[in-house]
């Protein structure tokens, strides 16, 4: 069993639409991290919460620290947010990722 | 601003020759970490490092070695014994200190021919 599960693997969204991926950890951790990674690309950094709601733009990230889960949602989607979407828990001396969504919006 | 860097962002390299990855950061984080990435799949630990002059193997450290001379730098040298070495490879850290000293690289795409 991963410690960090991502679902959905795979999404396809019309454009506008609204998005959530969801990130399930079994590890006890004090803050969690979303990245992106786009095509070809690097990774960025797009939250790291503790708890409660953050929200950047159209992206929003939610975590509830007992129920060990959280979810990163897009709102209003776009094309130039197709990307792989990685949660990543950090324990007290290493990362556990999970396997990442990849999301693809169509026009 | 602090953070990681890592150096270069895209590496070509011929089979057989060794090649070494740079990650550097300035938070005065204490662990650093290499990741290794494949098409499809999620991050796998190569090699880590909790203090300076010490590292430890992780899951896929075959193929790969590190050095940890100084605290803000932990170079990767994927050699030639690596078998599959066209991934995608990641630097993250850790303050050891506190609960929020997270940081991420951008990573480095290596391209072997």
């Amino acid at each position: 069993k991963n410690e960090v599960e991502q679902s959905p693997q795979n999404l396809t969204a019309q454009e506008g639409e609204f998005i959530t991926i969801n990130c399930s950890y079994s590890v006890g951790i004090s803050a969690l991290h979303w990245l992106q990674q786009h095509p070809g690309g690097g990774i960025v950094s797009l939250f790291m919460l503790s708890s409660g709601k953050k929200k950047h733009g159209r992206l929003i990230a939610t975590i509830n620290i007992q129920e060990k889960h959280s979810s990163l949602h897009i709102t209003a989607s776009h094309p130039r947010d197709s990307a792989v979407y990685i949660c990543a828990a950090p324990t007290g001396n290493q990362f556990y990722f999970g396997t990442g969504t990849s999301l693809t919006v169509i026009p | 601003d602090g953070g990681i860097t890592q150096s270069p962002k895209y590496l070509f390299r011929k089979e057989g020759q060794n090649v070494t990855l740079s990650c550097e950061q300035n938070l005065n984080h204490d662990a650093m970490y290499w990741y290794r990435q494949d098409p499809g799949q999620g991050l796998r630990l190569i090699y880590y490092s909790q203090i300076v002059n010490d590292f430890q193997k992780g899951d896929i450290a075959e193929g790969y070695s590190v050095s940890r001379e100084k605290k803000e730098s932990f170079p990767l040298t994927v050699t030639s014994a690596q078998k599959n070495p066209t991934a995608f490879y990641l630097c993250a850290s850790i303050w050891t200190g506190g609960p929020y000293g997270y940081t991420f690289g951008s990573g480095t795409r290596l391209t072997v021919v």
